[in-house]
């Protein structure tokens, strides 16, 4: 089985500063996908990062895969309160996800 | 459209009780899939569904778990006898052919006691 470690496990910021949120693992992913769940929600599809060193921008939201694609990153410019929420990064073969543990943001007013 | 559908969305039960889950997945979707996530283990597959066949149920924890799908509109988790242990939230999800996207469901926030 392929573990994602995510870290930190949780993060409490303030609005207006920017924030990175980690996924690791020592195996090597073909893709990794960013889902972030709302509270009494499903999670939801942010990006798929597909290749090694891949840049992705989601108004601002900024997502990377490593050059060896064992590992990806999040960055959040300029944290609103509606950021809030539990990022999972989630790889592995198209029908057999795993999901990493996620990071419980929460973006205070 | 609708979206993936769960009902109920909040089950309580007694240990030793019968617990069934239900799931509507988005029209046109041919792939499904259960999830359990809890907070010491997060977000697992428990079983996937394709073309109403269960293709891989590897993640099923143990034999008081099962899942059907008689059509393509609708699929049960069934926990039988039920235990505290497996109180968590289930998710379903559904995807279609041509895209890799999951869909989940709100979720069913199962409590055992």
């Amino acid at each position: 089985t392929q573990l994602l470690e995510q870290s930190p496990q949780f993060l409490s910021i303030q609005e207006g500063e920017n924030l990175t949120v980690y996924c690791n693992s020592s195996s090597v992913f073909s893709s990794l996908q960013w889902y972030r769940q709302e509270p009494g929600e499903g999670p939801v599809l942010l990006v798929t990062v597909v290749t090694g060193g891949e840049v992705k921008k989601l108004k601002r939201l900024t997502f990377q895969f490593g050059d060896a694609r064992k590992d990806s990153s999040l960055h959040i410019t300029a944290a609103q309160p509606g950021d809030t929420g539990l990022y999972l990064c989630a790889g592995g073969p198209r029908y057999k996800l795993t999901f990493g543990k996620g990071t419980l943001l929460t973006v205070n007013p | 459209d609708a979206g993936v559908i769960q009902s109920p969305r909040h089950e309580v039960t007694e240990m030793g009780q019968e617990v069934t889950l239900r799931c509507k997945p988005i029209s046109g979707h041919n792939s499904l899939f259960w999830y359990r996530q809890t907070m010491m283990r997060g977000l697992e597959l428990l079983i996937y569904f394709n073309n109403n066949v269960p293709i891989d149920d590897s993640g099923m924890p143990e034999d008081r778990f099962s899942a059907k799908m008689p059509n393509a509109s609708f699929s049960t988790l069934k926990i039988q006898p039920s235990e505290p242990r497996d109180s968590a939230v289930y998710f379903c999800a559904s995807e279609g052919t041509d895209s890799y996207e999951q869909y989940f469901g709100p979720g069913t926030r199962l409590t055992v006691t």
